[in-house]
Formats: structure tokens, sequence, C-alpha cells
């Protein structure tokens, strides 16, 4: 069936480090690929998407590129702030399916000042 | 505009008893979801519904968990005869059309603790 699998965190950066969070996928065929984040105390929002290969999701600074051939999603912040500290999932949706998430694991991730 | 919203945000139940959890999804929203997320096994859909359609349930893990959406607004998700294992975040999501390119909104989620 299909799948998600995301790096295992926690991860602890210091402030202004470059971030890069792992994600592969298993699609019987084209699906979406989405990353969700869960800031402490909070529910889960979406942080970007991206519907089709070579797509580019992109939102707070964030960007994750559809990659077909890799099958992958990885999910890129080139400074990341305090703010940013929170569980970052990574999830896909089968097309013709009726959208119900698959989801990875969840990374947690402290950012230091 | 309001968000998706959920009740009770935390319960305690004795092994056992019935429980039963609220969601008010997204005025207009036609498809809502029911995840579950426990330490052990991460984020898991539970149930699927779309405007007047019969739901998908393919996602409930036992013939003790129901759920149903009345005037395709409100839901509720009954949980009978409670097990321990059972303890976990229930969280309630809706979309616009049920579509997998869609963003789902989420809620709080309901914290179910069975002692």
């Amino acid at each position: 069936g299909d799948s998600v699998t995301q790096m295992e965190g926690p991860v602890t950066l210091s402030e202004e480090a470059f971030l890069t969070i792992n994600c592969t996928y298993t699609a019987t065929g084209y699906p979406s690929l989405f990353w969700y984040v869960q800031y402490p105390g909070e529910g889960l929002q979406l942080l970007l998407k991206a519907t089709k290969a070579d797509d580019k999701g992109s939102n707070k600074g964030f960007e994750a590129t559809y990659r077909k051939e890799t099958t992958s999603f990885h999910l890129e912040k080139g400074s990341v702030q305090v703010s940013d500290s929170a569980v970052y999932f990574c999830a896909l949706s089968e097309k013709g399916s009726q959208g119900n998430l698959i989801f990875g694991k969840g990374t947690k991730l402290s950012v230091k000042p | 505009g309001a968000g998706v919203s959920q009740s009770p945000s935390n319960k305690v139940t004795e092994k056992g008893k019935d429980v039963e959890l609220r969601c008010d999804p997204i005025s207009g929203h036609t498809a809502l979801y029911w995840y579950r997320q426990s330490l052990g096994q991460g984020l898991e859909f539970l149930i699927y519904f779309q405007g007047n359609s019969a739901p998908d349930k393919s996602g409930l893990p036992s013939d003790r968990f129901s759920a149903e959406r009345t005037g395709g607004s409100v839901s509720t998700l009954t949980i009978q005869r409670t097990q321990q294992e059972d303890s976990a975040v229930y969280l309630c999501a809706s979309s616009d059309e049920g579509q997998p390119q869609e963003t789902q909104y989420f809620g709080p989620g309901t914290r179910l603790l069975v002692l």
C-alpha cells in the first residue's frame, strides 16, 4: 500500500542554520504531496503542497519539490528561526482517492537561539 | 472565518465506557475526515464523509468505532467499550470537496485518555 517515510528526529539546529527534512513516498499512482506542521500547543496546519511532478511548493521560506524520479518531497529552509520549532509531517493523497491523507511519522525540529 | 472545532478538548474515561467526540467542520465544506494521532501509530486515517454519500469506513480499527454525520455538517465519532489502546488524540479535518489535491483544515483535536 501507499506509504510515506520521513527522517526520524528530533532535529536540533541553531538559528539561521540550513534545514533539510527528507521525505520519500510509495504510491501506486501520482499522488498529491503535502507538508503539514504542528506548532507547540496548536493544531495541524498545511505548510505547503505540490500536486504534480516537478511542482515546487513554498511558504514562509520553506520549499519542497515533487520529484517523481526519486519519489521524494524533501523540505528545505535556508535559514531557520526559533519560531520554526515544531513537528513536521510529510503526507500524500492518492489521485483518484477520496483525499484521505497518509502521513509520515513526523519530525520534531527544535531551533536554538 | 471560523475553523474546524472539536469537543471536548480533553476526555478521561474508564475502560469499558463509551465516549462520543464531536466535530464541527468549516461551513460549506462537504468533505469531513477523522484521524487518530498516537505515539505508537502516528497519524492514521479513520473515516471519511462526503456530502450525503455513504462514508468510507476503511480506516476504522475495530467495530467498536463508529461515526455519523448529521445534515452534512456536524460529525460524531463514537467509541464503544473503550480500551486503553484507544488513548490518543482524535483529529477532525474538513475540505471543500474531498479531492486529493485539496488542503485539509484540521481542528485542535480531542485528547482521549482511557484509564
